[in-house]
């Protein structure tokens, strides 16, 4: 079966800082993974996605994360967070033999100025 | 704007009044998908639709009904709703393949009194 466990319910950074949001995985199959992010009052929107091409995944916003097979990980980061980030942040592993997917249960993320 | 629409996007019921949630996507995907978020919890799925004329329980079915009315639209009836059922509720739609991913609607905060 597929899971997801994302590591840290809530993650504060000061703006300019390293964000790193971790999320690890388990996987019968090759996994397709899959980070969302939700601002506040509003849906979940596609950041990224790893799908068995490059292990090094970048999206929107400056936001990248890489899958590394041996650490069952996904971790997204972002080199300098800015106050716009702020969010909740969602893993997601895509279930076998169907279109659903697993989600984490999120990390908020905060920015302080 | 192609996407994902949902209806209403706010809501309050008071305890045993019906209503029904509405979604419709113009991506000609064949999934789509009923979530619950709720704090601290995640995303939860209440039920699912493969394809038209298909639908199928996820992990918090109790108290939901759906209907995929064809290929566009999917919804979400709560026939005698209770206060734990608060809640903001989002419909998702994905193509077929597991390294699709979901396209999600903006979300009903629904509240039962």
């Amino acid at each position: 079966a597929q899971s997801v466990t994302q590591l840290g319910s809530h993650v504060s950074v000061s703006e300019g800082a390293l964000v790193l949001l971790r999320c690890n995985y388990s996987s019968s199959v090759p996994p397709y993974l899959f980070w969302y992010v939700q601002y506040p009052n509003q849906g979940l929107q596609l950041l990224l996605k790893y799908t068995s091409a490059a292990t090094l995944v970048k999206g929107i916003n400056g936001f990248e994360a890489e899958f590394k097979k041996s650490e069952t990980s996904f971790h997204l980061t972002k080199p300098s967070a800015h106050m716009s980030d702020a969010a909740e942040y969602f893993c997601a592993v895509s279930a076998y033999n169907t279109d659903k997917l697993i989600f984490g249960t999120g990390t908020r993320l905060q920015v302080f100025p | 704007n192609a996407g994902v629409t949902q209806t209403p996007k706010f809501q309050v019921l008071k305890t045993g009044q019906s209503m029904t949630l509405q979604c419709a996507q113009d991506m000609n995907h064949n999934s789509m998908y009923w979530y619950r978020q709720d704090p601290g919890m995640g995303l939860r799925l209440i039920y699912y639709s493969a394809s038209e004329g298909t639908t199928d329980k996820g992990e918090v079915p109790n108290g939901y009904n759906v209907s995929r009315l064809n290929k566009r639209e999917f919804s979400l009836r709560l026939e005698s709703a209770a206060p734990s059922q608060t809640s903001v509720y989002f419909c998702a739609s994905s193509a077929r393949g597991r390294d699709y991913g979901y396209t999600f609607g903006s979300g009903t905060r629904l509240t039962v009194v």
